[in-house]
């Protein structure tokens, strides 16, 4: 089974641009949770989808948005982008709908604002 | 207290011998843990969950869980330098709404010399 797959895996853009990532899940996961990574803060999480519903929301400004669609797939958007968005970002999937299941990360995408 | 910490590495051990990473968490809510690995420009992989206060084995791994503690930890046995990478602990809820939310410890980095 393949596993989570995210587009781009690298991406520069500029400051005030707006950026849109995406996500795959693994087949049948209908959970799909975003993070992002950077040196100094570590693994933090951005927003959890199932079912098209957001059901939670990490500390990250309004520019942060996401959505999930019919078949699992989810995107992230990140508008009037900052140097300090750049980071490694992470969207993971999970079959459970429940809290304590199981979560799988995609490789990531890289995004590098100048 | 931040609510994941884990021991301050980077830790340093001769192929062969044991790993020992440790974790405590503030929440005692927290039912279940994962722990991750991830290699130095990967993403986290999932390697080991624990659901049950006491000890799981998976070949070389071996994860304890002590709820009245709060405390969990991963035994490496037989290092070898292919677990060299930053190892990641995170209970997976602290309970209320935190659908879809793992909260990352800092992360340890282990180092297998040969």
């Amino acid at each position: 089974k393949a596993g989570v797959t995210q587009t781009p895996r690298y991406l520069i853009k500029t400051r005030g641009q707006q950026v849109t990532l995406s996500c795959s899940p693994i087949s049948g996961h209908r959970s799909v949770s975003w993070y992002q990574q950077t040196p100094g803060q570590g693994l933090q999480f951005l927003f959890e989808y199932f079912s098209e519903t957001q059901r939670n929301k990490g500390n990250f400004p309004g520019r942060f948005s996401g959505r999930q669609f019919s078949n699992s797939r989810s995107e992230m958007n990140v508008s009037t982008l900052e140097l300090g968005d750049s980071a490694l970002y992470l969207c993971a999937s999970s079959l459970s709908a429940q809290r304590d299941g199981l979560w799988y990360f995609g490789p990531g995408t890289r995004l590098t604002v100048t | 207290q931040k609510e994941v910490e884990q021991n301050s590495g980077p830790l340093s051990v001769p192929e062969g011998a044991i790993a020992s990473l440790n974790c405590t968490y503030s929440d005692r809510g927290s039912q279940s843990f994962f722990w991750y690995r991830q290699y130095s420009g990967k993403s986290p992989e999932l390697i080991m969950f624990i659901y049950s206060n006491g000890d799981k084995e998976d070949g070389r791994f071996t994860a304890q869980l002590n709820k009245a503690s709060q405390y969990v930890s991963l035994l490496i046995r037989d290092s070898q330098p292919s677990d060299s990478a930053t190892y990641l602990c995170a209970p997976p809820w602290g309970g209320g709404t935190s659908y879809g939310k793992l909260t990352f410890g800092q992360g340890t980095i282990l180092t297998v010399h040969p």
